[in-house]
């Protein structure tokens, strides 16, 4: 059975002090790992796809990994406008639509 | 800019009522989709739809239907209104290939009462 599972559910950081979030996936044949940002009483907004073991993707602070079980977002320096929930979604192998993780809720305090 | 506006931010329905959540996306997506978003149980897939007059069960279709008369309206419907059906409702849409990103609305958050 495919499944997406997010960790920690919640991290609190203080601006400035670097640290990850984990996804880990169980599908058939990866076609896609995504992130997404979620702001408080907002619908999900896209930040990054990636297709293959080893791929990289950056986005100011945040830069995105994958490996064959597994994929980190990882935040540098990260600054209060930084506190969301970051969600993870795989493409499900029997329908093709995208199945998510449950999200970190991540706080950063000045 | 590219949008999928729901038509309703806030909805409070009674039990029993028949509720209508309307989506309309203006980017010509072919795919759209309905989750659920409930604390501690994250984005539930209801229905999605590929192509007009087309619709999917997702995950947790029970207690919903779909309509999809024209490609860019997704309607999501509640035949009698429940109160565990309570939650934010999040339309999607996104181009045909199956690994295309998803481009959310706002959400529409339904309290049944």
């Amino acid at each position: 059975e495919d499944q997406v599972t997010q960790s920690p559910e919640a991290l609190r950081l203080q601006e400035g002090e670097s640290s990850s979030l984990n996804c880990s996936y169980t599908v058939s044949g990866l076609r896609g790992l995504f992130w997404y940002r979620q702001d408080p009483g907002k619908g999900p907004e896209f930040l990054f796809t990636l297709y293959s073991a080893g791929e990289e993707k950056e986005k100011e602070r945040l830069k995105a990994t994958l490996t064959k079980k597994e994929s980190f977002l990882h935040i540098t320096a990260p600054k209060p406008e930084d506190s969301a929930t970051y969600l993870c979604a795989v493409v499900r192998g029997s329908q093709g639509n995208l199945i998510f993780g449950k999200g970190t809720k991540l706080s950063v305090k000045p | 800019d590219v949008k999928v506006t729901q038509s309703s931010r806030y909805l409070v329905k009674r039990t029993g009522e028949k509720v209508f959540l309307e989506c309309v996306q203006d980017m010509d997506h072919e795919n759209m989709f309905w989750y659920r978003q409930d604390p501690g149980l994250g984005l539930r897939l209801i229905y999605f739809s590929y192509d007009v007059k087309m619709k999917e069960k997702g995950d947790i279709p029970e207690g919903y239907s779909v309509s999809r008369e024209k490609k860019e309206r997704f309607s999501l419907i509640l035949e009698s209104a429940s109160t565990n059906q309570t939650s934010m409702y999040l339309c999607a849409s996104s181009a045909p290939a199956t690994n295309e990103k998803l481009f959310f609305g706002s959400g529409t958050q339904l309290s049944v009462l």
